[in-house]
């Protein structure tokens, strides 16, 4: 079945880069995705990568998706206190499906 | 121009009642998806609706249901609440089907 998989926790000093990961089971996914959730807030999209592709940067983000292993991840360069936040991982078939959400803790 | 908008903000109920949540989407977006987030878990999928029909169902039981207004604003009704369905109830919309969601700020449910 639909199934996304992700760490609960990661702690990361500020101005390092923080890599987010994330694994799948459906290969028919046609998108994935990233979503940011700051507390007593909804989901925000921060990216979202085509299925036939391997990379994809935006400013900060760069979401790699390696396809034969079902493994997507997400990587923040120069990490800021504003970056503190529950991250989803979500995948499309015919609904978006999301995983449990990564805990992202900046340390000073 | 204004984003995902949902109402109320919170709301307490007790077991056995029920409860309508709204939502209106996006300007110019058709598509509206409800999903249900407890406390420390990701959202889960309860429907999507598109052009007022039902286009997705997610597992959940009967006692949820929803619908989509011509105006493409949305409701979601629960009936006999129960103790679980204490939750985040997020409403998003999208142009058309979900290639891209837009989240609302969503609805925090209590059920005592």
């Amino acid at each position: 079945g639909e199934d996304v998989e992700q760490s609960l926790f990661l702690s990361v000093r500020e101005g390092d880069s923080s890599v987010i990961n994330c694994t799948y089971t459906d290969s028919s996914s046609t998108y994935l995705y990233w979503y940011k959730q700051e507390p007593g807030a909804g989901l925000q999209l921060l990216t979202y990568i085509f299925s036939n592709m391997d990379m994809k940067q935006d400013q900060r983000l760069t979401v790699l998706l390696n396809k034969k292993d079902k493994h997507l991840s997400l990587r923040i360069a120069d990490t800021q206190t504003g970056d503190s936040a529950i991250y989803f991982c979500a995948e499309r078939y015919d609904k978006i499906i999301f995983g449990k959400g990564t805990r992202l803790h900046i340390l000073p | 121009d204004a984003g995902v908008t949902q109402s109320p903000t919170h709301l307490i109920k007790t077991r056995g009642q029920h409860v309508t949540l709204r939502c209106s989407p996006i300007s110019g977006h058709k598509s509206v998806s409800w999903y249900q987030q407890v406390l420390g878990q990701g959202p889960q999928f309860i429907f999507q609706y598109y052009e007022k029909e039902e286009r997705g169902r997610g597992n959940f039981p009967d006692r949820f249901s929803a619908r989509q207004f011509p105006n493409y604003s949305s409701e979601l009704n629960v009936n006999a609440l129960l103790l679980g369905d204490s939750a985040l109830y997020l409403c998003a919309s999208s142009l058309r089907g979900v290639e891209k969601l837009f989240f609302g700020s969503g609805t925090q449910l209590s059920v005592l």
